[in-house]
């Protein structure tokens, strides 16, 4: 059965780093999406990616990211200088089309920022 | 008041109950609603997925949504230790974008 993969699984960096995290979405899937999950909290949306452009972003979602599919398989999420509050679960999601199809999560990177 | 709102428990059943979870939402816009199984640790796995207001029904596991009350539940019948995890709700406007609001997730074990 396909799935969404998500590479590394556990990322520890220092403040002020960048980070790459990346995500193989399932083949067929047109929408991709990036999640955070902060220990003990709520999954919260990050930013939404459809036709090569960022199609909806939350305030979360400030200049320190942001997204890219390099290639027709890969769908990354880039956190230029990382914070202590950046530590969290980030989760890849992909959707096939629009309408009523529904969103499929990777496993995770969690993120430990020193 | 918060969009979605989920009960953390912790939620502990013997072998063989039925479980009832619950989620409120104050968004009217909501249509689609979603329930995802995560283990600790891991990514949040479908469980079920409604449109709109009614039941649906897989195996032990039905879904039902009330948009009147603006209230959603999913119950597992004959539960077992294996459904020990936590239960998130999920929902969203639906349109092109579909980007999901959850709720905080209820932890549940089941005891054999």
């Amino acid at each position: 059965e396909p799935e969404v993969t998500q590479t590394p699984s556990h990322q520890v960096t220092q403040m002020g780093q960048e980070v790459i995290l990346r995500c193989v979405p399932i083949s067929n899937h047109l929408y991709f999406y990036w999640y955070r999950q902060i220990l003990g909290q709520k999954v919260e949306f990050l930013v939404s990616f459809y036709n090569n452009e960022i199609s909806e972003k939350s305030e979360i979602f400030d200049d320190q990211f942001s997204v890219e599919r390099p290639d027709g398989s890969n769908f990354t999420l880039k956190i230029r200088s990382t914070k202590l509050e950046d530590s969290a679960m980030y989760f890849c999601a992909s959707r096939r089309d629009g309408g009523t199809d529904t969103q499929y999560f990777g496993p995770g990177t969690r993120l430990t920022v020193l | 008041q918060k969009e979605v709102e989920q009960d953390p428990g912790p939620l502990s059943v013997p072998e063989g109950a039925i479980v009832s979870l619950n989620c409120t939402y104050s968004n009217s816009a909501f249509q689609y609603f979603m329930w995802y199984r995560q283990y600790s640790r891991k990514g949040p796995e479908l469980l079920m997925y409604t449109y709109s207001s009614g039941n649906k029904e897989d195996g032990r596991f039905t879904a039902q949504v009330d948009k009147s009350s603006k209230y959603i539940s999913l119950f597992i019948r004959d539960s077992q230790p294996s459904d020990s995890a936590t239960y998130l709700c999920a929902m969203t406007p639906g349109g092109s974008q579909g980007n999901l609001i959850f709720g905080k997730g209820t932890k549940l074990s089941v005891k054999p």
